[in-house]
């Protein structure tokens, strides 16, 4: 069983419209999670972190963690054609150095 | 956020040589630095997690000897290629941790010819 999973996607989303990523770990006592965007030819770039419950917003980027559930979500609202990319989950394990990421999820958005 | 540096952003070189990436940590001191390399259309993987001050954590099935890391300072490691070949041409990325967050540099293009 992989301990980030990510739908590959590809998704494509109408411009406009509102980009919901998901992601599910397995390690239960992760406190830490974070999105990362990667452009294609490009290194990934940090947008979003989250390690409470609830959500947690950014302009138009909103983070959701559920950790009864194991799940945690990236919505894009107003997505434009410069959201296209590849998201990737990343969850640190407790007393862990490293991330484990997920394989990320192709977005298009369509103008 | 945190800005991490990469130089070179590209390097081409003959199969044989050695290539040395250097990677900075510009506005942040990192205890933990991070080395991934990517091929075309695949995730990142990563080669070896390095503190500094002490050796560097090797993956599974990357080869020490190959790959050295030395992470000299709070704010610059490197990574050198010794004896290339075209099978190491990659994205190169680095990565650093501050407190909460892990950062990535832009990454170095490796061509080995």
């Amino acid at each position: 069983q992989k301990e980030v999973e990510q739908n590959s996607g590809p998704l494509s989303v109408p411009e406009g419209a509102i980009a919901s990523l998901n992601c599910t770990y397995s390690d239960r006592v992760s406190q830490s999670f974070f999105w990362y965007r990667q452009y294609s030819g490009k290194s990934p770039e940090l947008i979003m972190s989250i390690y409470s419950n609830g959500d947690k917003e950014d302009g138009r980027f909103t983070a959701q963690l559920n950790k009864a559930s194991q799940y945690v979500s990236l919505l894009i609202r107003d997505s434009q054609p410069s959201d296209s990319a590849t998201y990737l989950c990343a969850v640190l394990p407790q007393g862990a150095q490293k991330l484990v990421f997920g394989q990320g999820t192709r977005l298009t958005i369509n103008p | 956020g945190a800005v991490v540096s990469q130089h070179p952003s590209r390097v081409i070189c003959k199969s044989g040589t050695s290539v040395k990436i250097e990677c900075r940590s510009l506005d942040f001191q990192a205890t933990t630095m991070f080395w991934y390399r990517q091929f075309p259309k695949q995730s990142l993987m990563l080669m070896a997690t390095s503190n500094e001050g002490s050796k560097a954590t090797y993956e599974q099935g990357v080869e020490k000897d190959k790959f050295l890391i030395n992470h000299a300072s709070l704010t610059l490691s490197t990574l050198t290629v010794t004896s290339a070949h075209p099978e190491d041409s990659s994205f190169y990325i680095c990565s650093a941790r501050t407190v909460y967050e892990q950062y990535f540099g832009p990454g170095t293009r490796l061509t080995v010819t």
